[in-house]
């Protein structure tokens, strides 16, 4: 069974803040993908980032970066200087040998002028 | 690409009434998924198809709920009879077939379907 775990229910910060959200996630699979995705306020979900599990290489992106550590079982994205635009919930995914995907209950991000 | 296709994109419907929700994934991608978002549960994996024939329907909460795919560019979920606890956003998604050593490749989300049961 997968189980992805999104402990921050929500998080509030100022605009420039950084902000690290966490992803915690269980997977007996020995390949496997994790995802973020963004749901802004209207609605639809956006794609951010897949890493497969032979990857640990950290990923930037602008001013979002994402820390792999299969160690720990986490993938956990940050924000670097947030804006207002940045206010979404934000969902981690695992996607194993079954092909489906398992979704965290998401990270509600709010970003304040 | 135009992406996902879901519509309508918006539905209100009464308590009792028979809903059909439908989807067109990207061209080329022979999965798809029927997701469901609601405040109290999260995102739902419903049901998948690959190559158009069902994988897993364990999400599926009733058998009030039903899926199909006809071909490779069409598939509907319906409800009949609808519930107001049925009342969520529905996602549909599509990807592709990953290479060998790649079983999982990205999904792609429609815009989602705003079902409201009154």
């Amino acid at each position: 069974a997968q189980k992805v775990t999104q402990a921050q229910t929500e998080i509030s910060v100022v605009e420039k803040e950084d902000v690290t959200l966490d992803c915690v996630y269980e997977t007996r699979d020995t390949t496997y993908y994790l995802f973020w995705y963004k749901q802004p306020p209207s609605g639809e979900l956006v794609f951010l980032i897949r890493r497969n599990s032979f990857d640990e290489q950290n990923e930037i992106s602008g001013r979002y970066s994402w820390n792999f550590q299969k160690s720990t079982s986490s993938f956990n994205f940050t924000i670097t200087a947030s804006q207002v635009v940045d206010s979404a919930v934000y969902f981690c995914a695992l996607s194993g040998n079954a092909g489906k995907s398992t979704f965290g209950d998401g990270t509600t991000l709010t970003v304040k002028p | 690409d135009a992406g996902v296709i879901q519509s309508p994109r918006h539905e209100v419907t009464e308590m009792g009434q028979e809903v059909t929700l439908r989807c067109k994934p990207i061209s080329g991608h022979d999965y798809l998924f029927w997701y469901r978002q609601t405040m109290m549960r999260g995102l739902e994996l419903l049901i998948y198809f690959n190559n158009n024939v069902p994988i897993d329907d364990s999400g599926m909460p009733e058998d009030r709920f039903s899926a199909k795919m006809p071909n490779a560019s069409f598939s509907t979920l319906k409800i009949q009879p609808s519930e107001p606890r049925d009342s969520a956003v529905y996602f549909c998604a599509s990807r592709p077939t990953g290479t060998p050593k790649r079983t999982s490749e990205t999904q792609y989300f429609g815009p989602g379907t705003r079902l409201l049961v009154l």
